[in-house]
């Protein structure tokens, strides 16, 4: 049973590029969450993704977007990169009745993406 | 607003060491659920532990074991008998109920087990 995927696994974008990261969520998982690990700090929440929309965000720019596709799989898109945007980049999936009882998530095992 | 503290940076100990890590979070709502995870150099987050805010028992499950306690805020993690396998950063992380499982995390606190 294959976990959480995501691809590229590591990324070096210039300054002022775009970048699109890719999730596909563990089997029988609908929900997707996606969050930002900059080094030596903890997670933060970007956003979620239920039923192909943005369910709720966390506190980051309108350059941060995203999409989540029938079959559950979802993207992260970042325009405009930043030297802060360096971080690695993690894709968590759950079951949407699962977090209801915040049962957790699955989190994939990132991609690290540096900005130069 | 949700925070949550873990002072230590790092723990180092010697192999078979029991190990402590401590947790502070800082919540408004009346019920919510505390998590502990793993990431190990790999990058992942391995769910270890969840506990709901109305159920202050506190367990122990294999090496494992927790101390909750809601009148100081506090829940820490206990690593007993520590093995090398144990060296990974270890997150606290809060989660409202009605929050869809938005997890907010501590910093980390690297644990370092030597032979």
């Amino acid at each position: 049973d294959a976990g959480v995927t995501q691809s590229p696994t590591h990324l070096i974008k210039t300054r002022g590029q775009q970048v699109t990261l890719r999730c596909s969520p563990k089997s029988g998982h609908d929900t997707v969450s996606w969050y930002q690990q900059a080094l030596g700090q903890g997670p933060q929440f970007i956003f979620q993704y239920y039923e192909e929309e943005e369910r709720q965000r966390g506190n980051f720019p309108d350059r941060f977007s995203g999409h989540q596709y029938p079959n559950y799989s979802s993207e992260l898109n970042v325009n405009a990169l930043l030297l802060g945007d360096s971080a690695l980049y993690l894709c968590a999936s759950s079951l949407a009745s699962g977090l209801t009882f915040n049962y957790g998530y699955t989190f994939g095992s990132g991609t690290r993406l540096t900005v130069v | 607003a949700q925070k949550v503290t873990q002072a230590q940076t790092e723990i180092s100990v010697v192999e078979k060491e029991d190990v402590t890590l401590d947790c502070v979070y800082e919540t408004r709502d009346t019920t919510y659920y505390l998590f502990w995870y793993k990431q190990p150099p790999s990058g992942e987050l391995v769910f270890l532990i969840r506990r709901n805010s109305f159920d202050e028992q506190n367990e122990i499950s294999g090496r494992y074991s927790w101390n909750f306690q809601k009148s100081t805020s506090s829940f820490n993690f206990t690593i007993t008998a520590s093995q090398v396998v144990d060296s990974a950063v270890y997150f606290c992380a809060l989660s409202a109920v009605d929050s869809w499982g938005k997890l907010q995390f501590g910093a980390g606190t690297q644990v370092v087990v030597t032979p």
